[in-house]
């Protein structure tokens, strides 16, 4: 059973490169989202989608975007990279709104601009 | 906007001892999730344990289980019987009802010594 599952692991751009993060799940959540996590703090909600084709920012989306055309897919796109946008980013999913309320997490994806 | 406070960058346990760690809240609903995710070295995100807020009775998990203050708006995890694998970073989390973003407090490393 995969759940959620994020490439690459690891990345190294340079300054205005752009790259696109990879998720996918495979439980059917309708719900998805990306967080991002800096050294020493708690994760920053980026952009979520509440299902195919529907997405909206979070706290942190400036420098991003992203799209969702299935239900299993929800890729994070990060043009024109910048050294503020070196972070560990995680991609999530959940059940739709209430259930467990809880958040079922990739395994991150550690980037660095240099 | 529900914010999350974690008092204690770092704590220490030795083996086979009790530790708690600090969360607090802010919030003016009255239905809402809370979390305690752990985090070791491999970046996963684990849940450990979950409160619903309008049930009283505090939740356990084997060696975890949580203090629940909803009026001092407290969120406590005990760990009991410290295990050298407890050894990570440990996020509280508050999500409010049926909303999509979850809210994470900046984390506390523990340490288990042996």
């Amino acid at each position: 059973n995969a759940g959620v599952t994020q490439t690459p692991k690891f990345r190294i751009l340079k300054i205005g490169q752009s790259m696109t993060l990879q998720c996918t799940q495979d439980m059917n959540h309708n719900y998805m989202y990306w967080y991002r996590q800096d050294p020493g703090m708690g994760l920053k909600l980026i952009y979520y989608s509440v299902g195919a084709g529907i997405t909206d920012k979070g706290e942190v989306p400036n420098g991003y975007n992203v799209s969702r055309s299935t239900t299993e897919d929800f890729p994070l796109r990060l043009e024109l990279a910048a050294p503020s946008q070196t972070s560990v980013y995680f991609c999530a999913s959940s059940y739709k709104r209430g259930n467990t309320g809880e958040l079922f997490f990739g395994e991150g994806s550690r980037l660095t601009v240099l | 906007a529900q914010t999350v406070t974690q008092s204690q960058p770092e704590m220490s346990v030795q083996e086979a001892e009790t530790v708690t760690l600090s969360c607090t809240y802010d919030t003016s609903e009255s239905d809402y999730y809370l979390f305690w995710y752990k985090q070791p070295p491999s970046r996963q995100m684990i849940l450990v344990i979950r409160q619903e807020a309008y049930k009283q009775q505090n939740a356990t998990e084997n060696r975890f289980s949580v203090n629940f203050q909803k009026a001092a708006k407290s969120f406590s995890l005990k760990i009991s019987d410290s295990q050298l694998g407890d050894a990570a970073m440990y996020f509280c989390a508050y999500r409010r009802y049926n909303n999509n973003d979850m809210r994470f407090g900046a984390g506390t490393r523990l340490t288990v010594k042996p």
